[in-house]
């Protein structure tokens, strides 16, 4: 079974700095999504990826697949960007599905 | 296009009643899965489904079972709920890769 970690656990920036987030995971795998959940609860999928980076809009993604490590940034932060963001992986083991690291909670402050 | 919706949104079960959460996908995704999401842990796979009338067990599948009769549509049902079962719900569909989840359904065993 694969394992996911992520840190830091909490977050709290100032409006307009840059921000990371890390993952690490435990098993070689296809493919590494990053999600973000809103305060209402909502969550929704903003990457998924195998290799490389890929950005949309202020967020960047990336991965290295030999240290079995993966990034995510946002750039220029804004209070909107608050959420939880969570980094997933193929469970594993035989089963298909994700496992889910436990979260970083990002807060913005303007 | 509703996307993935899940009935009812909020619950609240005494110990040892039964329930059905219904999760409806109108994306004809093969793929479905019903995650749930406690405190302090990552969300967790119960069970699966790789397509219509097919499941298997997840990560923590005891207390649960369900049925996909239907493409777009994976029940999951609670035939003696303990109050271990309280959390909020999240069911996804995926063509193969990216999820896309439902709003949740908060539960509360008593």
């Amino acid at each position: 079974k694969n394992e996911v970690e992520q840190s830091p656990q909490n977050l709290t920036a100032q409006e307009g700095e840059f921000i990371t987030i890390n993952c690490s995971y435990s098993v070689g795998i296809s493919a590494l999504h990053w999600l973000q959940q809103h305060p209402g609860g909502g969550i929704v999928s903003l990457f998924m990826l195998s290799s490389g980076k890929k950005k949309h809009g202020r967020l960047i993604a990336t991965i290295n697949i030999q240290e079995k490590h993966s990034s995510l940034h946002i750039t220029a932060s804004h209070p909107r960007d608050s959420a939880v963001y969570i980094c997933a992986a193929p469970l594993g083991g035989g089963a298909d599905g994700l496992t889910f690291g436990k979260g970083t909670h990002l807060i913005i402050q303007p | 296009n509703a996307g993935v919706t899940q009935t009812p949104k909020f619950r609240v079960l005494k110990t040892g009643q039964s329930m059905t959460l219904l999760c409806a996908q109108d994306m004809n995704h093969e793929y479905m899965y019903w995650y749930r999401q406690d405190p302090g842990m990552g969300l967790r796979l119960i069970h699966y489904s790789v397509g219509e009338g097919t499941t298997a067990k997840g990560e923590v599948p005891d207390g649960y079972n369900v049925s996909r009769l239907k493409k777009q549509n994976f029940l999951l049902g609670l035939e003696s709920a303990a109050p271990s079962q309280t959390s909020v719900y999240f069911c996804a569909s995926s063509p193969r890769g990216e999820q896309f989840f439902g709003p949740g359904t908060r539960l509360t065993v008593l």
